[in-house]
C-alpha cells in the first residue's frame, strides 16, 4: 500500500482480557517500530524490528507486551491480560534502513481503551 | 546521554503571523534532526529533517527549520501561520555516530493559530 496502516482502529477491551495489534508497513521497509503514546503525551519507544528480528526489547513496559513480525513485513503487537494502565495511542512505523538519516512513516495508530 | 527539549508546551500565533515551534538537543557528536507534526486523531506526519549540507531546511506545507549548531537548536519555522497548522508537532534527534537506531523524541508542542 501506499503508507503504514495499523488495524483496528480502535479497540474497546475488558481489563484482563489480550488484544493484539497489527501494522502493515510500507513495502521494502525493512525497519520498523512500535510507539505508545498516551493521551496528549510524546511518544515511548516499544521495540524496534530490522527484518523479523527484534534486536532490543528493552522498552516493552512488562512481560505482557510481546510482539513478532514475519516474513519481513506484517508485525504484530500482543498485550496479555490488559490493564487500564495499557489504555492508549499505539503508533507503528517502518523505514526503509536502519541508517540514521532514514526517515520514518507512521501508521494512523490504533486506540486501545481497556475499561 | 542523547535528549531534546522542547521548552514550550502550547505555542499561539495569530493566523497570518509568523510562527517558531522551539526545539533544541544535546548529543555527543553531530545530529540528525526531525520534525513531525501530528493532527487531531491522526498518526505523525513528516515534515521535514536536516541531515547535512545547508542548514536551512525546508519541508511540507510550507515550513523550515534552520539547524544552529552553536546553539543546538532546530527551530521550526513559517513566515505565515494558517489556522490549519494548529496541531501537535514534534522534534526528534539522532546521533549520526551512534548505532543505536532509536530516535529521540521532544514531549511536543502544541501550536493553535487564531483566525
Amino acid at each position: 500500500g501506499a503508507g503504514v496502516s495499523q488495524s483496528p482502529s480502535n479497540k474497546v477491551t475488558e481489563k484482563g482480557k489480550d488484544v493484539e495489534l497489527r501494522c502493515d508497513p510500507i513495502s521494502g521497509h525493512t525497519a520498523l517500530y512500535w510507539y505508545r503514546q498516551s493521551l496528549g503525551q510524546g511518544l515511548e519507544f516499544l521495540i524496534y524490528f530490522q527484518g523479523n528480528s527484534a534486536p532490543d526489547k528493552s522498552g516493552l513496559p512488562s512481560d505482557r507486551f510481546s510482539a513478532e513480525r514475519t516474513g519481513g513485513s506484517v508485525s504484530t503487537l500482543t498485550i496479555q491480560r490488559t490493564q487500564q494502565e495499557d489504555s492508549a495511542v499505539y503508533l507503528c512505523a517502518s523505514s526503509f534502513g536502519r541508517g540514521g538519516q532514514e526517515t520514518q512513516y507512521f501508521g494512523p495508530g490504533t486506540r486501545l481503551l481497556v475499561l | 546521554a542523547q535528549s531534546v527539549a522542547q521548552p514550550e508546551d502550547q505555542v499561539n500565533v495569530a493566523e497570518g503571523n509568523p510562527l517558531t515551534v522551539k526545539c533544541t538537543y544535546s548529543v555527543s557528536g553531530n545530529p540528525y534532526l526531525f520534525w513531525y507534526v501530528q493532527y487531531p486523531n491522526r498518526g505523525l506526519q513528516f515534515l521535514l529533517k536536516y541531515i547535512t549540507g545547508d542548514n536551512l531546511v525546508k519541508g511540507s506545507y510550507g515550513f523550515e527549520a534552520e539547524f544552529n549548531k552553536s546553539q543546538t537548536s532546530f527551530h521550526l519555522k513559517k513566515p505565515s501561520a494558517l489556522v490549519s497548522d494548529s496541531a501537535l508537532y514534534f522534534c526528534a534527534v539522532r546521533d549520526i555516530r551512534d548505532s543505536n537506531y532509536q530516535l529521540i523524541w521532544g514531549a511536543g508542542t502544541k501550536l493553535i493559530i487564531k483566525p
